[in-house]
């Protein structure tokens, strides 16, 4: 069956420390990847994603994610955290298939950044 | 522009009853997705929608769930005799519809079933 792994129910991390979110998946194939945020009372919003190429990708609020194929995991990090990064963060992969993203989830890690 | 924009924002309905949920996708979006949250769980895929046909309808639970896209636009999740097992968020989604593209996703109904 193809899965999501998202270890962590919760990363604390103090402000200005650096953050990583793990996410591990199980799926056939070369998956697309993704990052994802929910804020409290707001939809999920778009962080990031691998295609292909280079392994570390930059996406919006300075987090970057590095794909390991050998490890089949695309960790969630940023350098410098900041208060306002807390929040609930999912990684979801995509099987190449059919021409269209359909979506597997984690269970979400809540990330708490303490000033 | 506008986002993803999902009505009601909140539902609270009586087993048995039916409910119809709305998605106004992104204008020009041609993918639409409805997915659905359980508390504490990330989101599990129902239906895509590619224009107005249901081309991946594998995540719904049963046959009392049902989706229409009739104009390629605005989808319609229907499900029928609702049971307590169905209260989640139901979140909806749209992208430009080539695979790699990520989903704009709407905020979310709030289904209570009672």
């Amino acid at each position: 069956a193809q899965s999501v792994a998202q270890p962590e129910d919760q990363v604390n991390v103090a402000e200005g420390n650096p953050l990583t979110v793990k996410c591990t998946y199980s799926v056939s194939g070369n998956p697309y990847l993704f990052w994802y945020v929910q804020y409290p009372n707001r939809g999920l919003q778009f962080l990031l994603k691998y295609i292909t190429g280079d392994n570390l990708v930059k996406g919006s609020y300075g987090f970057e994610a590095e794909f390991n194929k050998s490890q089949t995991s695309f960790h969630l990090k940023k350098p410098s955290a900041l208060v306002s990064d807390s929040a609930l963060y999912f990684c979801a992969v995509s099987p190449i298939s059919g021409g269209y993203n359909k979506l597997i989830f984690g269970a979400g890690t809540r990330l708490a950044v303490h000033p | 522009g506008a986002g993803v924009s999902q009505t009601p924002s909140n539902k609270v309905t009586e087993k048995g009853k039916y409910v119809e949920l709305r998605c106004d996708p992104i204008s020009g979006h041609t993918a639409l997705y409805w997915y659905r949250q359980s508390l504490g769980q990330g989101p599990e895929f129902l239906i895509y929608f590619q224009g107005t046909g249901a081309a991946d309808d594998s995540g719904l639970p049963n046959d009392r769930f049902f989706a229409v896209r009739p104009e390629g636009s605005v989808s319609t999740l229907k499900i029928q005799r609702t049971e307590r097992g169905d209260s989640a968020v139901y979140l909806c989604a749209s992208s430009p519809g080539t695979a790699g593209n990520e989903q704009f996703f709407g905020p979310g109904t709030r289904l209570t079933v009672l």
